[in-house]
């Protein structure tokens, strides 16, 4: 049971244009989300996070968005550049049994073309 | 402060031997947390480790385990290797107070022939 769904495997997008990652939870107990960057041969590394009582975060060109009644999130990056390509893990934090859980999505694979 | 630090980076297998992969967190973290990734399933949660002490474990089979040493780092280790278990391995460290932001090592790559 996948309470954290990347439903789009990969995504194509120009430089210079907004990528779009979405990402859908189940568990209207997740009281933090994520997401996290991974480049091949390398570990993921964490890009930009929103609490439940927020609908939107914004870090440079990394804005996360949250609709808490649809259960969606989705990270917008613009303008994108081909350095942005990489796999995007989106994630969400449950406070359970005394301490935090967190939970991945598949990822995306973004691909920023010139 | 030096990152999280996974050895070896590369492991080659057969099939029904076990192997033992190595995590040394970020000086000052206590938890450690066990990944499995694999293309279209994302990170897969193995188990996590606070202070010595598993406190949560994924749903894997009883042949993937752990432990976690006073210095804080960690092994996991896999006994009987299937297919299946070819994968990268990640391990992440967190002060284990908060853990919403985990910091990832860069993993160890198993090919299981």
């Amino acid at each position: 049971d996948q309470q954290v769904k990347q439903n789009s495997p990969s995504l194509s997008v120009q430089e210079g244009r907004i990528s779009i990652l979405n990402c859908d939870y189940t568990n209207s107990m997740f009281d933090y989300f994520l997401w996290y960057k991974k480049y091949p041969a390398e570990g993921p590394t964490f890009l930009i996070s929103i609490s439940s009582i927020k609908d939107k975060n914004e870090d440079g060109r990394f804005t996360v968005f949250l609709n808490k009644s649809a259960k969606h999130l989705s990270l917008h990056i613009v303008p994108s550049q081909p350095g942005d390509s990489a796999v995007y893990f989106c994630a969400a934090i449950i406070f359970s049994g005394g301490y935090n859980k967190l939970i991945f999505g598949a990822g995306t694979r973004l691909a920023v073309h010139p | 402060k030096a990152g999280v630090t996974q050895t070896p980076r590369y492991l080659i297998k057969t099939r029904g031997q076990q192997v033992t992969l190595s995590c040394s967190p970020i000086s000052g973290h206590r938890s450690v947390s066990w990944y499995q990734q694999t293309p279209g399933q994302g990170l897969q949660f193995l188990f996590e480790y606070f202070s010595e002490t598993q406190r949560n474990k994924g749903n894997f089979p009883g042949r993937f385990s752990g432990r976690q040493f006073s210095n804080s780092r960690s092994e996991m280790n896999v006994s009987t290797l299937e297919l299946g278990d070819s994968a990268l391995y990640l391990c992440a460290s967190s002060s284990g107070t908060g853990g919403e932001k985990l910091f990832f090592g860069s993993g160890t790559q198993l090919s299981v022939l």
